[in-house]
């Protein structure tokens, strides 16, 4: 069975930085692309990063670019996503999600972690 | 960036009708769209891919059509488990984009 287990959010204040891990098992994970998507307390789901199996391409949403890095170990089957400068509105629960078969870049997300809530407040 | 329109907002409805959801994309994707449903505390569940393949698992009464911009997804018979937010996502190009959710309630 595919299980994604995030951890890693907390409270931080603006200006900050948390490190979200998501650890995989289940599935050959150096096969897939990988990804984060957060959704803000009552609001909809916005794709934030995308990285693919081997490390070589990354994507991230312009509201993260140049604050966010997404990043993976192989051979801890872990997905990372460092996140510095943080402001108010990236609170949100984090979900790491699995592209829903081997294709890159594009595809959709299949299974979903249960999520990790990031709240940045002062 | 591509705009994935959904609607209605939310829709209620009564155990055993069918229910529609439209999502209109701002660009074509040609059958780049998934379909995911999340309930209240839950992560998303994909239902469809490829705008019409339904995952393994997932009950027959949820279907998905259409192509290019426009489409829709049905279920036939709605179920008291299927109460629940439902988005779409267009998978054509990045940023990859959610529709805004369709809250389907109980009449």
């Amino acid at each position: 069975e595919v299980q994604l287990v995030e951890s890693g959010g907390g409270l931080v204040q603006p200006g900050g930085s948390l490190r979200l891990s998501c650890a995989a098992s289940g599935f050959t994970f150096s096969r897939y692309g990988m990804s984060w998507v957060r959704q803000a307390p009552g609001k909809g789901l916005e794709w934030v990063s995308t990285i693919s199996g081997s490390s070589n391409t990354t994507y991230y949403a312009d509201s993260v670019k140049g604050r966010f890095t997404i990043s993976r170990d192989n051979s801890k089957n872990t997905l990372y996503l460092q996140m510095n400068s943080l402001r108010v509105e990236d609170t949100a629960v984090y979900y790491c999600a699995k592209y829903s078969n081997g294709y890159f870049p594009y595809n959709c997300f299949d299974p979903w972690g249960q999520g990790t809530l990031v709240t940045v407040s002062s | 960036d591509i705009q994935m329109t959904q609607s209605p907002a939310s829709v209620s409805a009564s155990v055993g009708d069918r229910v529609t959801i439209t999502c209109r994309a701002s660009q074509y994707i040609s059958s780049w769209l998934a379909w995911y449903q999340q309930k209240p505390g839950k992560a998303p569940k994909l239902l469809i891919s490829a705008a019409s393949s339904l995952q393994s698992g997932v009950p027959s009464r949820f279907s998905g059509s259409g192509s290019g911009t426009d489409f829709t997804l049905t279920i036939s018979s709605l179920q008291p488990e299927d109460f629940a937010t439902y988005y779409c996502q267009q998978a054509n190009s990045f940023p990859f984009t959610f529709g805004g959710g369709t809250k389907v309630e109980i009449k």
